[in-house]
């Protein structure tokens, strides 16, 4: 059964570079790890996705190790207005997908 | 430009009073998901229609339904809803299954049963 899980929280300040990893160990061998952002009230928002080595757009960069059991949301330089909460989301089976426990990032001035 | 309405925004309904929740997409999407996000959890799959078929998560209560009429909407149906569906419920689309394609979601309509 697969089981991603995710630190529950983190404070970070403005300007600051963040990190968020995800565990997925039980990983199948032609999934993508996909990270959403989620606002209070709103549904989930995809930031990125990725099957291997290293990924970036526009807002996040992530970071996958070879053997794929873990993933790692970069953030650079975090705004305010990245309080949220992120979420890995990987597959489980076929069409099945699971999200991860999320992180709520908090972000000060 | 809005491309997963749900609605209501918030729904009120009773112990035991059926319920049914909306969503539409602009995408022409070929999958539709309904999740229930409960306060403080992630988000947890129900059921998805893949076009017309209908694909239902081993785990969820026979108390919850779905239709798909046409390509553009999708509906959840609570039979009887249980103090603990009091939930956030989110409908998402994506182009295919592949783990590839992005679901995009909707903003979600809150229940609340009293």
């Amino acid at each position: 059964l697969a089981k991603t899980t995710q630190p529950i929280s983190m404070d970070s300040y403005e300007g600051q570079e963040v990190n968020i990893t995800c565990s997925h160990n039980n990983i199948a061998t032609n999934d993508y790890i996909t990270w959403y952002q989620q606002f209070p009230s709103q549904g989930p928002r995809f930031i990125i996705q990725g099957y291997k080595t290293k990924v970036t757009n526009e807002v996040a960069s992530l970071f996958i190790p070879a053997d794929r059991k873990s993933s790692t949301l970069s953030l650079p330089r975090v705004s305010l207005s990245d309080t949220a909460v992120y979420y890995c989301l990987v597959g489980e089976g076929t069409y099945k997908y699971i999200f991860g426990t999320g992180t709520r990032l908090k972000v000060l001035a | 430009d809005a491309m997963v309405i749900q609605n209501p925004r918030y729904q009120v309904t009773q112990f035991g009073k059926p319920v049914t929740l909306s969503c539409s997409q602009t995408l022409n999407h070929n999958v539709m998901y309904w999740y229930q996000q409960k306060s403080s959890q992630a988000p947890k799959l129900l059921f998805h229609y893949y076009d017309k078929d209908f694909n239902n998560e081993a785990d969820t209560p026979d108390n919850f339904q779905s239709r798909r009429p046409n390509t553009s909407f999708c509906f959840l149906d609570i039979r009887s809803p249980g103090l603990g569906d009091a939930a956030m419920y989110l409908c998402a689309t994506s182009r295919t299954r592949t783990y590839t394609d992005t679901q995009y979601f909707g903003p979600g309509t809150r229940l609340t049963v009293l």
